[in-house]
């Protein structure tokens, strides 16, 4: 079964500055997706940025990174230039590739405090 | 485009009885998503669609019922409220599978006393 853990429950950053979540996962598949979704106070799930394992190339969104080390099954999430609108919940998902139903896996999620 | 949207947003249930949470999207998309969760945890999937009148279970199914009579709409019923369904759910829709985003709606937060 696969695995997402996400270390760090609760971190903050001083705005303007440079943050990184961390995520690993667990799974026998080669082929699959990984997802930072960001939820903020509103509840809405926001899709952040996404990385299709077979590239090898890092995603990048504007401020968001991620850095994708897939023979240490990593996946963390870099935040440039932190604004106040960055706080948030931040989960780590994963989708297998050619799965039937599209489960997203989801961690238990990092709390991110952007403080002023 | 209102995108994915849920009612109601709250609800208090009393252990035994029934209610039905509404979704509807108005993307056309075929493949629409229950998740919930729980205080401090992850989303986790209850029940999926890939088009109308097609649907099955996802993790954490029990206690739950669908239907999908048309590509809008996606009705997740609760039979029975039990405390352990006290949860937040989201209901969730996309084109596709993986390469496609999924877009969430606000969420229902429910309480069973």
């Amino acid at each position: 079964a696969q695995t997402v853990t996400q270390s760090q429950p609760e971190m903050s950053v001083q705005e303007a500055e440079t943050v990184t979540l961390s995520c690993t996962y667990d799974t026998s598949e080669n082929n699959y997706y990984l997802f930072w979704y960001k939820q903020p106070p509103s509840r809405q799930m926001i899709l952040v940025i996404r990385q299709e394992a077979y590239k090898q190339q890092n995603a990048t969104e504007n401020r968001f990174s991620v850095n994708f080390q897939k023979a240490a099954k990593s996946f963390s999430l870099k935040i440039s230039d932190s604004q106040l609108g960055d706080t948030a919940m931040y989960f780590c998902a994963f989708m297998t590739r050619g799965g039937s139903q599209g489960n997203l896996i989801f961690g238990k999620g990092t709390k991110l405090s952007v403080k002023p | 485009n209102a995108g994915v949207t849920q009612t109601p947003k709250f609800r208090i249930l009393k252990i035994g009885q029934s209610m039905t949470l509404q979704c509807a999207q108005d993307m056309n998309h075929n493949y629409m998503y229950w998740y919930r969760q729980d205080p401090g945890m992850g989303l986790k999937l209850i029940y999926y669609s890939v088009g109308a009148g097609i649907t099955d279970k996802g993790e954490v199914p029990n206690g739950y019922n669908v239907s999908r009579s048309t590509t809008e709409d996606f009705p997740l019923r609760l039979e029975l409220a039990a405390p352990s369904q006290t949860s937040v759910y989201f209901c969730a829709s996309s084109a596709g599978l993986a390469t496609y985003e999924q877009y969430f709606g606000p969420g229902t937060r429910l309480t069973v006393t």
